[in-house]
């Protein structure tokens, strides 16, 4: 079934150290991955995309994630944390019907980012 | 990106009314549009997929009776939530399909704060 992990529901770190929230993705052909951010009581934004273009994606804010297909994974990163990245953060994956899936988003539980003096 | 509001950002009701949640793509028209259910603390649970001049499909557990969608506009969706209980309480959040660059991306709205009492 086509699934996607966060590996780590809570990160912590001090402001100007790197940042990396982990996301591995079941796999599928074709996979289109995203990541979200989520401030409290706010809607998602997107932070970037993957859509079998660059292999690095860059976003917005500093961050950027690298699509892996040998190990299944999208992992997003920043060089260096800054006490406005504190959030939820959601990977999310979307199978393109044309591989069996159902072109729905599918959500990560989700990261929460405390960042810390 | 593309820009998603809805209205209202909350509401407060007393339990048995009906309350209504719009959502509106600002600057594009969105033939597709999604409605999400999220917890505290947790991730967004998809509801419906609301599909500009047809009915809504819900999700499996969903009753559409009771979270009545109607999609009258290329911009337009909105959820009613019909004889309201407490436990239906919760952070509601729309979101509309663009198709950029060759891929389909979706935004998110702001989110409804629905507290029913």
């Amino acid at each position: 079934a086509q699934s996607v992990t966060q590996l780590d529901s809570h990160v912590s770190v001090s402001e100007g150290t790197p940042v990396l929230l982990r996301c591995n993705y079941s796999s599928s052909y074709s996979p289109s991955l995203f990541w979200y951010v989520q401030h409290p009581n706010k809607g998602l934004q997107l932070l970037l995309k993957y859509t079998s273009a660059a292999t690095l994606v860059k976003g917005i804010n500093g961050f950027e994630a690298e699509f892996k297909k040998s190990e299944t994974s999208f992992h997003l990163t920043k060089p260096s944390a800054h006490m406005s990245d504190a959030a939820e953060y959601f990977c999310v994956v979307r199978y393109s019907m044309f591989s069996g899936g159902y072109n729905k988003l599918i959500f990560g539980a989700g990261t929460r980012l405390a960042v810390h003096p | 990106g593309a820009v998603v509001s809805q209205h209202p950002s909350w509401v407060i009701c007393k339990s048995g009314t009906s309350v209504k949640i719009e959502c509106r793509s600002l600057d594009f028209q969105a033939t597709t549009m999604f409605w999400y259910r999220q917890f505290p603390k947790q991730s967004l649970m998809l509801m419906a997929t609301s599909n500009e001049g047809s009915k809504a499909t819900y999700e499996q557990g969903v009753e559409k009776d009771k979270f009545l969608i109607n999609h009258a506009s290329l911009t337009l969706s909105t959820l009613t939530v019909t004889s309201a209980h407490p436990e239906d309480s919760s952070f509601y959040i729309c979101s509309a399909r663009v198709r950029e660059s060759g891929t389909d991306t979706q935004y998110f709205g702001p989110g409804t704060r629905l507290t029913v009492l």
